[in-house]
């Protein structure tokens, strides 16, 4: 079974523009999350998505949205991109309640904000 | 909030040595312990999970057991070999919040021939 996969994998961006980065899930699995991977803040929660909506969202502001498709793709956009969004994304995809917690996780987009 | 500690990195080993790598957790209700690992230039992997008080979970002869009373979930290996090096993450979810994973800072491992 294909693991969970993103792209890009590396992005360039200046301050002010915006990104999407996109992730598939493994199959059969319905729910993606998505996390945030810096040195000073370590690895923090975005949001989550399960059958197309959003079940959990951390705490980052409204410029980072997310989408999920019917098929369970899903998007992960960041608008107005400051220095600070500079970080590795890590999509997770997992069999949602049936095993609560065990996420698969991505090789990440590696994102650069210059 | 709920929050997840390690012990501080890196830690360095020689090859068989016992490896111990300690994780402490707050939380309101009874959540799910995990430890994932990451291995260099590769993504985040699950290692092991314990789900209830009690629990060990183990994997790869990593071992690690849910303490509610101490609130820990500490790693374990006897006999760690070169290729364990990598950085090693305490998580823990809630099990209402079900795939929102809070995790530890990470410890990097290093282990030497």
């Amino acid at each position: 079974k294909a693991g969970v996969t993103q792209t890009p994998r590396y992005l360039i961006k200046t301050r002010g523009q915006q990104v999407t980065l996109s992730c598939s899930p493994i199959s059969g699995h319905r729910s993606v999350s998505w996390y945030q991977q810096t040195p000073g803040q370590g690895l923090q929660f975005l949001f989550e998505y399960f059958s197309e909506t959003q079940r959990n969202k951390g705490n980052f502001p409204g410029r980072f949205s997310g989408r999920q498709f019917s098929n369970s793709r899903s998007e992960m956009n960041v608008s107005t991109l400051e220095l600070g969004d500079s970080a590795l994304y890590l999509c997770a995809s997992s069999l949602g309640l049936a095993d609560p917690g065990s996420q698969y996780f991505g090789p990440g987009t590696r994102l650069l904000v210059l | 909030g709920n929050s997840v500690t390690q012990m501080e990195g890196p830690v360095t080993l020689s090859e068989e040595a016992f490896l111990t790598i300690n994780c402490t957790y707050t939380a309101t209700g009874y959540p799910s312990l995990f430890w994932y690992v990451q291995y260099p230039g590769e993504g985040l992997q699950l290692l092991l999970k314990a789900t209830k008080a009690d629990d060990k979970g183990s994997n790869k002869g990593f071992e690690a057991t849910y303490r509610k009373e101490t609130t820990s979930f500490h790693l374990e290996k006897g006999s760690v070999q070169v290729s364990d090096s990598a950085v090693y993450f305490c998580a823990l979810s809630d099990q209402q919040g079900a795939q929102k994973l809070v995790f530890g800072q990470g410890t990097r491992l290093t282990i030497n021939p």
